[in-house]
């Protein structure tokens, strides 16, 4: 059973266009973090979004953590070939340093 | 060093073979994590030390999966007879106890013939 269900899991879009990766489950999450990874490489913490209803900003993505803390987005505007990679949402069950279930991922490819 | 360190990058082993996966995490990072990542999917937990604490071993697969932990620093990956079924890239982190960001290493990508 998969806790954290992505989508989409492939996404292919034009420079310069917005778009929006969401991450669901029917968990509730004490943390959820969105992670991007680069081919040949482990993933890199972009965010960690804790209280429902959070909103955080990080330049050009915007990171949302839903009321019920169930689910999460991102959505990144104006996008950049830089942006292509492997988009990763994980949620903790529980407060503190715990282990934490992966998302299915979503794989990004910006076209220049 | 600066990051959390894996070793080896590739491995390619023959089915049945026992192999051995290192993990070096950040110093004083006392909680350390072993995950699993099979080709373009997310990350599959496996198993969690933190300090001096039985580790959580809740996400092993198998009893052919092991993991250690020497000194609260450096940590062993060990696959006993492997099977096909193991390729993977096996990604160990490390974290601040108080901290909820983990820090990963590259990878080791195994491949069982």
């Amino acid at each position: 059973t998969q806790l954290l269900e992505q989508s989409p899991q492939f996404l292919s879009i034009q420079e310069g266009e917005n778009l929006t990766v969401y991450c669901n489950s029917s968990s509730v999450f004490s943390s959820l973090q969105w992670y991007r990874q680069e081919p040949g490489e482990g993933p890199v913490l972009l965010v960690t979004v804790v209280t429902g209803g959070e909103v955080k900003k990080l330049k050009r993505l915007t990171f949302q953590f839903g009321d019920a803390r169930k689910d999460s987005s991102l959505h990144i505007t104006a996008a950049q070939p830089g942006d292509t990679g492997l988009y990763l949402c994980a949620g903790a069950l529980n407060f503190g340093n715990e282990k934490l279930t992966f998302g299915t991922g979503t794989r990004l490819t910006i076209i220049p | 060093g600066a990051g959390v360190s894996q070793s080896p990058s590739n491995k390619v082993t023959e089915k049945g073979k026992d192999v051995e996966l290192r993990c070096d995490p950040i110093s004083g990072h006392t909680a350390l994590y072993w995950y699993r990542q099979s080709l373009g999917q997310g990350l599959e937990f496996l198993i969690y030390f933190q300090g001096n604490s039985a580790p959580d071993k809740s996400g092993l697969p198998s009893d052919r999966f092991s993991a250690e932990r020497t000194g609260g620093s450096v940590s062993t990956l060990t696959i006993q007879r492997t099977q096909q079924e193991d390729s993977a890239v096996y990604l160990c982190a490390s974290s601040l106890p108080t901290s909820g960001t983990q820090y990963f290493g590259p990878g080791t990508r195994l491949t069982v013939l």
